[in-house]
């Protein structure tokens, strides 16, 4: 079975530029959230949608952005790139939106280098 | 959300057990220890997850005692494999803010030849 996919793996942009990154949850799953990696420190929240609607979102600026598809897939949209919007972008895929004592499945990430 | 402990980094090598422990003194009654190991550049994987007492797998064993406030992370008998970074999360599993996972800095374990 697939798990997690995400596209494309790595990306350069610059400043300014507009970035749009997409991930398909595991077949089955409805929920799908964002996290951010920045070097050398956890994963932060930035967004989840269950059911194609956004049911949570982290403390990110309006720049960011993301809309989930009836097939369960998500894009990430983030405008107006800043040098500090360099970092791993994560998906994770779960079957709830609420933890209900499931683990969450993540991808192997987009690694966005602003220049 | 409780906010957790943990050491910055560990050391060990080939074959020991390796025991990380997390502390999370502000946790509250319907939040669950959750444990995840993340390699570079990959996700996140989830390891275990307990409410209170031992919970185990196949990968490792998760102590959590009576009050709580702290839990611990058992990798028995490491390999370099297990070179990694661990993240403890400590989380309301059914509330309305279960969605999102609130990972800290985690410990950085290195194992050693």
């Amino acid at each position: 079975d697939a798990g997690v996919t995400q596209s494309p793996t790595h990306l350069i942009k610059t400043r300014g530029q507009q970035v749009t990154l997409r991930c398909s949850p595991i077949s089955g799953h409805k929920s799908v959230s964002w996290y951010q990696q920045v070097l050398g420190q956890g994963p932060q929240f930035i967004f989840q949608y269950y059911e194609k609607e956004e049911r949570g979102r982290g403390n990110f600026p309006d720049r960011f952005s993301a809309r989930q598809f009836p097939n369960y897939s998500s894009e990430l949209n983030v405008n107006a790139l800043l040098l500090g919007d360099s970092a791993l972008y994560l998906c994770a895929s779960s079957y709830h939106r609420q933890g209900r004592g499931t683990e969450a499945f993540f991808g192997q990430g987009t690694r966005l280098t602003v220049v | 959300l409780a906010k957790t402990t943990q050491p910055i980094s560990m050391d060990s090598y080939e074959g020991q057990e390796v025991n990380i422990t997390c502390s999370h003194n502000n946790i509250a009654t319907n939040d669950y220890i959750t444990w995840y190991q993340q390699f570079p550049s990959q996700g996140p994987r989830f390891i275990i997850q307990g409410y209170k007492t031992k919970v185990t797998n196949e990968v490792a064993s998760l102590f959590i005692p009576a009050d709580r406030k702290s839990s611990t992370l058992s990798l028995p008998r490491v390999s370099l494999s297990d070179t990694a970074v661990y993240y403890c999360l400590v989380g309301d599993m059914y509330g309305d803010s279960s969605y999102k996972l609130i990972f800290g800095s985690g410990t950085r374990l290195l194992v050693r030849p």
